[in-house]
Parts: structure tokens; sequence; C-alpha cells
């Protein structure tokens, strides 16, 4: 069964700060893995998501994420973090499912930017 | 392209009562999906509809709990004798590209409070 870690439920970081989300998956087939962002009151967004091909992946915001298949991760990061990052973060893995894809989610991470 | 839609955003209700979420897919979109959120966890699927069929329900769907499509485009998601346990965010999302790695994209969720 596929599973999903998100292995830090709150980070709080200093603005301009770097910042690093982990995410370690669970998987006996190849998968495709997502990064969605919510923000409060609101729906989740994606960031960027790891089909095939270079295992770096450049999303929107100026976020980015390693796919690691030797480590089974699929870390997020951003070098400089804004105010506007504050949110809830999840990772989740890709099952297909008759012609379409169910995604399986993490349990989330509170990442707090303070000023 | 208004994106998906879901109504009411927030409901509350008395243990027993029944309750109907609806949810519009973007317009062009023949795939939809139901998650349910608890506070402090990520997203769970529910249920999956390719264009009216349905064609996956989760366990965690229990015979409380019906989702319809009709001709597929709106669907409705209709919860019974609603019990305590219920109370969460239900999300809403579809997608259009066939086969894995597509992007769904979510709307902002019905909240549910029983009391």
């Amino acid at each position: 069964a596929q599973s999903v870690t998100q292995l830090d439920s709150q980070v709080p970081v200093f603005e301009e700060a770097p910042v690093e989300l982990r995410c370690n998956y669970s998987s006996s087939v190849s998968v495709y893995l997502f990064w969605y962002v919510q923000y409060p009151n609101q729906g989740l967004q994606l960031l960027l998501k790891y089909l095939s091909g270079s295992t770096l992946v450049k999303g929107i915001n100026g976020f980015e994420a390693e796919f690691n298949k030797s480590q089974t991760s699929f870390h997020l990061r951003k070098p400089s973090v804004h105010i506007s990052d504050t949110a809830e973060y999840f990772c989740a893995v890709s099952l297909l499912l008759q012609g379409a894809q169910k995604l399986v989610f993490g349990q989330g991470t509170r990442l707090t930017i303070n000023p | 392209d208004t994106g998906v839609s879901q109504d009411p955003r927030h409901k509350i209700t008395k243990r027993g009562q029944n309750v109907t979420f609806r949810c519009d897919p973007i317009s062009e979109h023949n795939r939809l999906y139901w998650y349910r959120q608890t506070l402090g966890q990520g997203p769970e699927f529910l249920t999956y509809f390719q264009n009216e069929a349905q064609l996956e329900k989760s366990r965690l769907l229990s015979d409380r709990f019906s989702a319809e499509r009709p001709k597929g485009s709106f669907s409705t998601l209709e919860i019974q004798r609603t019990e305590q346990g219920d109370s969460a965010m239900y999300l809403c999302a579809s997608s259009l590209r066939t086969g894995g790695g597509g992007e769904l994209f979510f709307g902002e969720g019905s909240r549910l409070t029983v009391l």
C-alpha cells in the first residue's frame, strides 16, 4: 500500500530564511509525487509535481523539490521564505485508479513565517 | 474558468439530521473526486466519478453517505443521520487528464460541524 509521511507537523522559520519540509513515501510501484499548499480557509493548490525525468522539480512561488528514489523522499525547499508562505503544506503520492488517479496525502506540515 | 465551487461553505447541524453538499467542477473536467479532511490531518479519499459513473468508493464512505453526479456535471454528497464524527471539511476536486500525473483542482471545501 502507498503511504506518505511528513516528518514535521510544524515548522517555524524567520522571514528570508531557507526552509525544507520533509516528505517520505512508501510504494511498491513507480510513483507520481505532488506538493500542495493550503492557505487558511482555502482549498488546496498545486505547488509542483514529479512525474519522471529530472529529479529536481521547480514549482510556483519559488519552491522546488527533489525526488530521491533510494531514500524514498520528496523534500520541499525554498531558499528564502516570505510572510505570505505561511500555510499548510501537503505531500501526496498518486495511485492510479481505473484510469484516473487517487491522491494519498500526508498529514501536513504547518509552515509559520515569523518577521 | 471559475474553478471548482462548493456549496455551502459552512454547515452547522444537529446530530441525526441529513446534510447535502454540492460541487460544481471545472466545466470541461470529466473526473470528480470527494475528499474529507479532519483537523490536523491531510485529505482522505472518499469517492471518484468519471462522468456520471461512480467508479470507486473508500471504506470511509459508510452507508450513511451517498454521492451522485447526474449527467456528469455537478455532484452532490449527502450524509444521512449525521454523527459528531462526521464533522470535517469536505473537499471536492476535478481533473481532466487521463492516467496518472494530472493535476487535481480543489474547491475551497464545505465545512461541516455536527453538534
